[in-house]
């Protein structure tokens, strides 16, 4: 299946630092990519959607100047925490999505996820 | 808005014994995901569920989705202690495909 790859995996940092995460479609391009926040024993809950070459979409209640989301090519999205605070640390998950081919439905292939811990 | 309910929560079976995780959606949708999620890791795709009266199964894990009831299953057979983890189910919202995902069902399997 498609690979999408997280870097960093975790990242310990102090508090105000800013902490990017990126977010890699492997083997194929991804107009659009999903950031995702889980606290410990939690569900995922959907910050915004990322879209190639434009503005990304934030969900509700969600700080776009705090959560800096580039989406600068096909293959690349970034999320940058920026002046962290102990709150943040959470586990970031994304997601991108494949096209289907052929009138096949979509697929979404989720990263393995940074671990975000602020000090 | 849709959401998405699980019921159990939390649910402890011994091996051997067969049990159901349900998946409750609000709002009209074509499709419906499974997914595992171990501790400390990310998501790991089981199902995609396209259409009404879908089922699959892959081990002794079987879904299915009536999207009349709006209600996906998710049933475990004679369980064995690797099934142990958090199972999610999602649900795409409206064109742009975003998830909205299920609490969770923490499932664990005792010897």
């Amino acid at each position: 299946g498609a690979v999408v790859s997280q870097h960093p995996s975790r990242v310990i940092c102090k508090s105000g630092t800013s902490v990017k995460i990126e977010c890699r479609s492997l083997d194929f391009q991804a107009t659009t990519m999903f950031w995702y926040r889980q606290f410990p024993k939690q569900s995922l809950m959907l910050m915004a959607t990322s879209n190639e070459g434009s503005k990304a979409t934030y969900e509700q209640g969600v700080e776009k100047d705090k959560f800096l989301i580039n989406h600068a090519s096909l293959t690349l999205s970034t999320l940058t925490v920026t002046s962290a605070h102990p709150e943040d640390s959470s586990f970031y998950i994304c997601s991108a999505r494949r096209r289907g081919l052929a009138g096949r439905t979509d697929t979404q292939y989720f990263g393995p996820g940074t671990r975000l811990t602020v000090l | 808005e849709l959401k998405v309910e699980q019921n159990p929560l939390f649910l402890s079976m011994q091996e051997g014994k067969n049990y159901t995780i349900y998946c409750n959606y609000s709002t009209t949708s074509d499709r419906l995901y499974w997914y595992r999620q171990d501790p400390g890791k990310s998501l790991e795709s089981l199902f995609v569920l396209l259409s009404n009266g879908a089922v699959k199964q892959e081990g002794r894990l079987m879904a299915s989705l009536d999207t009349k009831a709006r209600l996906s299953t998710l049933h475990i057979t004679a369980a064995v202690h690797d099934l142990s983890a958090t199972y999610f189910c999602a649900a795409p919202w409206w064109f742009d495909q975003k998830l909205v995902f299920g609490q969770g069902t923490r499932l664990t399997i005792n010897p």
